[in-house]
């Protein structure tokens, strides 16, 4: 079974200053991937970033990197430099490669607010 | 081009009825999903297709039949529709479970249904 938790239902964040946005992950797959994605105000599902269970080094993309501590199970977004437009809630989901089928699970979601 | 297209975008219907969804992606994939965000925004998986073949059924009610002519193609059918079948309804496409990639979900806009 995957289960992810994302344990802050609202964040604020002052505009420029960087943010976390904390997730925490099960699953019994040797192998697998875990993904953030954001959905603004407009409701469309925006695919952030990828971490893979067995790579060696965080990801980035952009002002986004992944924070994967994987003793810990955990893969935090950071958000540097935030901006107005970072306002949305923000989802963290998990793959295996292995079982589940390739289903994603998803967390209950962040929203994250940045004011000005 | 729009990768992933739903429609219609609204419905709003009264209970009892029936009504689809459609949903088509135009990336080459060979998966395809139909996740259920409610009211709180929590995502849930409900059905994925592997090439035409259901591969993930989660515990939707039968009154929901999925229907996948080809893998660029993926319906949803509700019958009798409920009070608590609003939500919005999201189609998705990825790449296959076991190929070597990310894995990401490609999300169209969303469907969402209203039932009064």
């Amino acid at each position: 079974a995957q289960k992810i938790t994302q344990t802050q239902p609202g964040m604020f964040v002052q505009e420029k200053e960087a943010v976390t946005l904390d997730c925490t992950y099960d699953t019994s797959d040797p192998s697998y991937g875990l993904f953030w994605y954001k959905q603004p105000s407009s409701g469309e599902m925006i695919f952030l970033i990828y971490q893979g269970s067995y790579d060696q080094q965080n990801a980035t993309e952009g002002r986004y990197s992944l924070n994967f501590q994987k003793a810990r199970k955990s893969a935090n977004l950071v958000i540097s430099a935030s901006q107005l437009g970072d306002s949305a809630m923000y989802f963290c989901a998990m793959r295996g490669h292995n079982t589940n089928a390739g289903k994603s699970t998803f967390g209950d979601g962040t929203t994250l607010t940045v004011k000005p | 081009d729009t990768a992933v297209s739903q429609t219609p975008k609204y419905l709003v219907t009264q209970m009892g009825n029936d009504k689809s969804i459609k949903c088509e992606q135009n990336l080459g994939h060979d998966t395809m999903y139909w996740y259920k965000q409610d009211s709180k925004k929590f995502l849930k998986i409900m059905f994925s297709y592997n090439n035409k073949e259901l591969i993930i059924n989660e515990t939707v009610p039968n009154r929901f039949s999925p229907k996948s002519p080809d893998k660029a193609h993926l319906n949803l059918h509700i019958n009798s529709l409920e009070l608590g079948d609003s939500a919005v309804y999201f189609c998705a496409s990825s790449q296959g479970p076991q190929a070597p990639n990310t894995g990401e979900l490609f999300f169209g806009e969303g469907s969402r249904l209203t039932v009064l």
